[in-house]
């Protein structure tokens, strides 16, 4: 199994600004993913983070709106650009332990309120 | 475009009464469907993976089976501690890359 450890766990942000969640895995891991679960909806992929490369975006989703880092096999952050109400939701970073990409580990989760 | 539905939006149970969670999914090929349960905070666990029609898989007391169209969650004689969402998600043979995609759960209760 891995442990997976992310920050904030909850933060209330002001329209405008830009807030980075952190996330660190306890062991390496070659794929690592960052979901959202907006309230009352099913969660949704917005971006594959492999080491080394690029994010890969799911659709409607940009990275303008969401950079994302992976600088190592054991860390990510996910920003949230220019924020607005909208964008309040869980974020949440996960990663496949095994060669099964379905099967995943997931953080507890940002709780970001959009004010 | 890939689909999940899952039934019904709530479910409340008394402690061992057995019930079944649906989950209806639309998907171009299948990869794998999932399950996984999230408690309030947290982020989900996953329970179980399922490949092809026919396939059951069990845990403690929960056993989750599959056809070609849906996917069935059964509780058997539930406690209170299975309280929980439970959330059902497909992995499609022709989706690039590995995007899971979830329904919205059923959110299970257990009084005892």
């Amino acid at each position: 199994s891995a442990v997976i450890s992310q920050k904030p766990s909850r933060d209330i942000c002001q329209r405008g600004t830009s807030l980075t969640i952190q996330c660190q895995v306890d062991s390496q891991v070659t794929m690592m993913f960052w979901y959202r679960q907006q309230p009352g909806q099913s969660l949704t992929l917005i971006a594959t983070a492999n080491q080394g490369s690029e994010a890969t975006y799911e659709s409607g989703f940009v990275i303008d709106k969401f950079p994302i880092s992976r600088p190592n096999l054991t860390f990510s952050t996910l920003t949230v650009s220019n924020m607005s109400p909208e964008d309040s939701s869980i974020y949440l970073c996960s990663v496949a332990w095994g060669t099964n990409t379905g099967e995943l580990f997931f953080g507890e989760g940002s709780r970001l309120t959009v004010l | 475009e890939d689909q999940v539905t899952q039934s019904p939006e709530a479910l409340r149970l008394q402690e061992g009464e057995s019930s079944s969670l649906n989950c209806s999914y639309t998907v171009s090929g299948l990869r794998g469907l999932f399950w996984y349960r999230q408690d309030p905070g947290k982020g989900p666990e996953f329970l179980f993976t399922l490949y092809s029609a026919g396939e059951e898989k069990e845990k403690e007391r929960l056993k989750a089976t599959l056809t070609k169209k849906e996917s069935f969650l059964h509780i058997t004689a539930p406690k209170p501690e299975d309280s929980a969402t439970y959330l059902c998600a497909v992995q499609a043979s022709e989706t690039s890359g590995s995007r899971l995609t979830f329904g919205e759960g059923t959110q299970l209760t257990v009084n005892p």
